[in-house]
């Protein structure tokens, strides 16, 4: 079945290190997404990737950094420089950009 | 940029009545409009789209959305809701300034009571 995945589904990180999440497509779509989703805030973009070997900052970069590799891939990480990394976060992909998102199941970091 | 706005944080509604769960847009030229749900602890799922065509848009589970230009809305409807409805629903839209990107509401709490 095509589909997104994230792993891992629960993360858990201390002060001052840095983690990788995991989001990997085999729908064969080109643009790519991350999301942080926090309580009464709704989703806020992180980064967004159009095509392999190409990103964009959204609106929250800060503290965040992203690589695309390869289609299929696009990991996430959460730099010790950003302050308040305890949140939900979402991947998601599009055929193209502008179209509707398939979005992964999630990954629950918290900071310990 | 292109924004959403959900101005009600939880709607409540008994099984079997109609619901709405609004959501009115600010967009400069012609919206691409989502509609999206998410249960607990899980990613959130396609609805409904409006991109251009007949103001009433069907889609899953029996949803539906009213595309309204001069009120510039977007309100999702069921004509009869169930239990398992109960859920957080998120409306979107495309924003050509981050890459059409979707830029989502905050976000509104669904609960249907028996």
């Amino acid at each position: 079945d095509g589909g997104i995945t994230q792993s891992p589904k629960y993360l858990f990180r201390k002060e001052g290190q840095n983690v990788t999440l995991s989001c990997e497509q085999n729908l064969n779509h080109d643009a790519m997404y991350w999301y942080r989703q926090d309580p009464g805030q709704g989703l806020r973009l992180i980064y967004y990737s159009q095509i392999v070997n190409d990103f964009q900052k959204g609106d929250i970069a800060e503290g965040y950094s992203v690589s695309r590799e390869k289609k299929e891939s696009f990991p996430l990480t959460v730099t010790s420089a950003q302050k308040n990394p305890t949140a939900f976060y979402l991947c998601a992909s599009s055929i193209s950009p502008g179209y509707g998102y398939t979005f992964g199941s999630g990954t629950r970091l918290t900071v310990v | 940029a292109q924004s959403v706005a959900q101005p009600e944080d939880q709607v409540n509604v008994a099984e079997g009545n109609p619901l709405t769960v609004k959501c009115t847009y600010s967009v400069s030229g012609n919206p691409y409009l989502f509609w999206y749900v998410q249960y607990p602890n899980r990613g959130l799922q396609f609805l409904l789209k409006y991109i251009t065509g007949d103001n009433l848009v069907k889609g899953s589970y029996g949803f539906e959305a009213e595309f309204n230009k001069s009120q510039t809305s977007f309100h999702l409807k069921k004509p009869s809701a169930l239990v398992s409805d109960s859920a957080l629903y998120f409306c979107a839209v495309r924003d050509k300034e981050s890459g059409y990107a979707l830029n989502f509401g905050k976000g509104t709490s669904l609960l249907v009571t028996p």
